[in-house]
C-alpha cells in the first residue's frame, strides 16, 4: 500500500469556476476525514465519512462543498462557484476504527483561486 | 469539545541542542494525543502518539512527549537537533470520535 493519495496536487481555478479533488486512502482504512489548512494555521477538520456514510460536517462546509465516498473506497470533494477565501491546501485522512489509530495523511491539494 | 494551544510559533534552536515544543490541550473526555510534523508543501507525518498507559511515549527521529494530566499538556522533545528537523509542527487532540483538533502549529529551525 503506497498510502493515501490525493489527485490533483495542485488546481489554480477562476473564481466562480467549480473544482473537483478525488482521495484514495488506504485500503483498509473505513475512516475517511478532510481537513483544510491555511497559511500559518494548522490544519481544520471539515468532514468524515465511516464506510460510504458521512458521519459529521463541520459548520465551515458551506452550501458550495460537497463530499462524497460512494462504495466507501475513494472519496471526492467538490467546491462549486469558487471565492477567493478557498485557496488553501485541502488535506484528506483515513484510519481504522481501532482504539487509538492515527490518521495517515495524503500530500494534500493545493487550490489556488484567482 | 476539545482544544489545542501551542506556546510559540516559531523556535529556533542550534544544531545539537534540545528541541521543546510545548502543547497545552482541552478536552471534556479522556484525550487521544499526536504530535504531527509537515514539511514544505507535503502532508503530515505522525511524529508520536498517546492513548492511554505509559505517559512518557516515544516517537520516531528520536522525539518523544510527556503527557501530564494535571497540567493538561503534552510537550514534545528532542535531546539534540539535527538540521533535518527543520519543519512546522502540529500537536492535535481527539476524543471518541476520532476527529482532531491541531493547534496553529510550531516552525522549527536549526542553526548550523
Amino acid at each position: 500500500d503506497t498510502g493515501v493519495s490525493q489527485d490533483p496536487r495542485h488546481k489554480i481555478t477562476k473564481r466562480g469556476q467549480n473544482v473537483t479533488f478525488r482521495c484514495d486512502p488506504i485500503s483498509e482504512h473505513n475512516r475517511l476525514y478532510w481537513y483544510r489548512q491555511t497559511l500559518g494555521q494548522g490544519p481544520e477538520f471539515l468532514t468524515y465519512f465511516q464506510n460510504e456514510a458521512q458521519l459529521e460536517k463541520s459548520r465551515l462546509l458551506s452550501d458550495r462543498f460537497s463530499a462524497e465516498r460512494p462504495k466507501g473506497s475513494f472519496s471526492t470533494l467538490e467546491i462549486q462557484r469558487t471565492e477567493q477565501g478557498d485557496s488553501a491546501m485541502y488535506l484528506c485522512a483515513s484510519s481504522s476504527d481501532a482504539y487509538g489509530s492515527e490518521a495517515f495523511f495524503g500530500q494534500g491539494t493545493r487550490l489556488t483561486v484567482v | 469539545a476539545q482544544s489545542v494551544t501551542q506556546l510559540g510559533s516559531h523556535v529556533s534552536v542550534s544544531e545539537g541542542a534540545l528541541v521543546l515544543l510545548r502543547c497545552n490541550y482541552s478536552s471534556s473526555v479522556p484525550p487521544y494525543l499526536f504530535w504531527y510534523v509537515q514539511y514544505p508543501n507535503q502532508g503530515l507525518q505522525l511524529l508520536l502518539k498517546y492513548t492511554t498507559g505509559a505517559t512518557l511515549v516515544k516517537g520516531i527521529n528520536g522525539f518523544e512527549a510527556e503527557f501530564k494530566k494535571s497540567e493538561t499538556s503534552f510537550h514534545l522533545t528532542k535531546p539534540s537537533a539535527h538540521m533535518s528537523d527543520a519543519a512546522e509542527y502540529f500537536c492535535a487532540v481527539s476524543g471518541d470520535d476520532y476527529k482532531l483538533s491541531f493547534g496553529a502549529g510550531t516552525t522549527v529551525t536549526v542553526r548550523a
